[in-house]
């Protein structure tokens, strides 16, 4: 079984500090990948990242940079500088090959960043 | 370019009543998908549509039910309503069933008094 676990139920940061949302997942399989979506106030899922288990590379884009680590079953989200509109509830969620496009969602993090 | 449309985007219901939820799927895409997201959790996924058949599902009782529409749109079916099923109701489309990026409606939030 697939199961997503996101220990941290809020953060709030002030305005231009950097922030981590920890991502730890379990999986049997040896092809899958990982996602990470925001879902602000208005509800829509909005979709951030996705990354293979093959490509353990780092990503940044922007303010935002990824660390995937096997070794430790983890896909850490950074946001750096961050800002009011970064608040919203993000979600970790992974994905088998076997399953296709079916996501199990870990239970989410709610950023508040405050002015 | 409209992405995924949702209707309606509130509903209430009483216990034991039947509900049907609407989804249109971005432009281009033949692939739904909807999840229950229940108030402080992550969305859990119900099932999955491709070429009108119902391709996979999740942990979900038979009250649950969906169909898919030649122009791709889709409806989710809840019957015999419990107060257990008062969530917000997300429809993702892609196109096609491999593992790729969803595109997420802004939902129907369902309460169930």
């Amino acid at each position: 079984a697939q199961k997503v676990t996101q220990a941290q139920t809020e953060i709030s940061v002030v305005e231009k500090e950097d922030v981590t949302l920890d991502c730890v997942y379990e999986t049997r399989d040896t092809t899958y990948y990982l996602f990470w979506y925001k879902q602000p106030p208005s509800g829509e899922l909005v979709f951030l990242i996705r990354r293979n288990s093959f490509d353990e590379q780092n990503e940044i884009s922007g303010r935002y940079s990824w660390n995937f680590q096997k070794s430790t079953s983890s896909f850490n989200f950074t946001i750096t500088a961050s800002q009011v509109v970064d608040s919203a509830v993000y979600f970790c969620a992974l994905s088998v090959m076997e399953y296709g496009n079916k996501l199990v969602f870990g239970a989410g993090t709610i950023l508040r960043v405050k002015s | 370019d409209a992405g995924v449309t949702q209707s309606p985007t509130h509903l209430i219901k009483t216990r034991g009543q039947q509900v049907t939820l609407r989804c249109s799927p971005k432009s281009g895409h033949d692939t739904v998908s909807w999840y229950q997201q229940a108030l402080g959790q992550g969305p859990q996924f119900i099932f999955q549509y491709y070429e009108e058949e119902e391709r996979q599902r999740g942990n979900f009782p038979d009250r649950f039910s969906g169909h898919q529409f030649p122009n791709y749109s889709s409806e989710l079916n809840v019957n015999a309503l419990l107060l257990g099923d008062s969530a917000l109701y997300l429809c993702a489309s892609s196109g096609g069933t491999s593992v790729r990026k969803l595109f997420f409606g802004s939902g129907t939030q369902l309460s169930v008094l």
